[in-house]
């Protein structure tokens, strides 16, 4: 079962526009959600994250916006730029019975692709 | 120390053979994970150390997959008598603590991986 939901597999956009990448969780207990990008033959980068006691975090270009309610997240890079081409996965953490979040479910990924 | 280092970067083995990964964390890290990232799919958790101990492996890692931190500092991952479906790029991570209302939320930094080819 899949427990994190990147829906769309791909995304193109033009340079200087905003892009929008969606993430749908179905695990209620997850309370930590973060992005990570990806280049070819590379680790996953740490991008952005947002604890579930907020509904938005900014960092320069990069927003993550929660819906707790509706289970969804998504992030929004703006402007884009062809540097930001690249895989970017939504991941949730769970909370342990210990109270300790350690372990990362991640989606399969959107490839986004920016045009210049 | 910059980041999170695994070795080797590239693996190409026989069906059968054994193979070994190694990852070195960043120094301050006590945690310690591996992942393994199969074509199109985002990375499966498989293992996560605190300090020397392992304390959770998921279902994933079979019994021919071994996984070790003998001093709480670098890791090894060992595979034994590979077949073809263990191909796959091998992540390690690791990572230090932040504390959100009470519960602790970690940011995990990814090495480049291990890509793993077998034959």
């Amino acid at each position: 079962d899949q427990q994190v939901k990147q829906n769309s597999p791909s995304l193109s956009v033009q340079e200087g526009r905003i892009s929008i990448l969606n993430c749908d969780y179905t695990n209620s207990m997850f309370d930590y959600f973060l992005w990570y990008k990806k280049y070819p033959a590379e680790g996953p980068t740490f991008l952005i994250s947002i604890s579930s006691i907020k509904d938005k975090n900014e960092d320069g270009r990069f927003t993550v916006f929660l819906n707790k309610s509706a289970k969804h997240l998504s992030l929004h890079i703006v402007p884009s730029q062809p540097g930001d081409s690249a895989v970017y996965f939504c991941a949730s953490m769970e909370v342990n019975s210990g109270g300790s979040n350690y372990k990362l479910t991640f989606g399969k990924g959107t490839l986004l692709t920016v045009n210049p | 120390d910059t980041g999170v280092s695994q070795d080797p970067r590239h693996k190409i083995t026989k069906r059968g053979q054994n193979v070994t990964f190694r990852c070195d964390p960043i120094s301050e890290h006590n945690r310690l994970y591996w992942y393994r990232q199969t074509l199109g799919q985002g990375p499966e958790f498989l293992t996560y150390f605190q300090n020397e101990a392992q304390l959770e492996k998921s279902r994933l890692l079979s019994d021919r997959f071994s996984a070790e931190r003998p001093k709480g500092s670098f890791s090894t991952l060992e595979i034994q008598r590979t077949e073809q479906g263990d191909s796959a790029m091998y992540l390690c991570a690791s990572s230090h603590t932040r504390v959100w209302g009470g519960t602790t939320n970690e940011k995990l930094f990814f090495g480049s991986g291990t890509q793993l080819s077998v034959l």
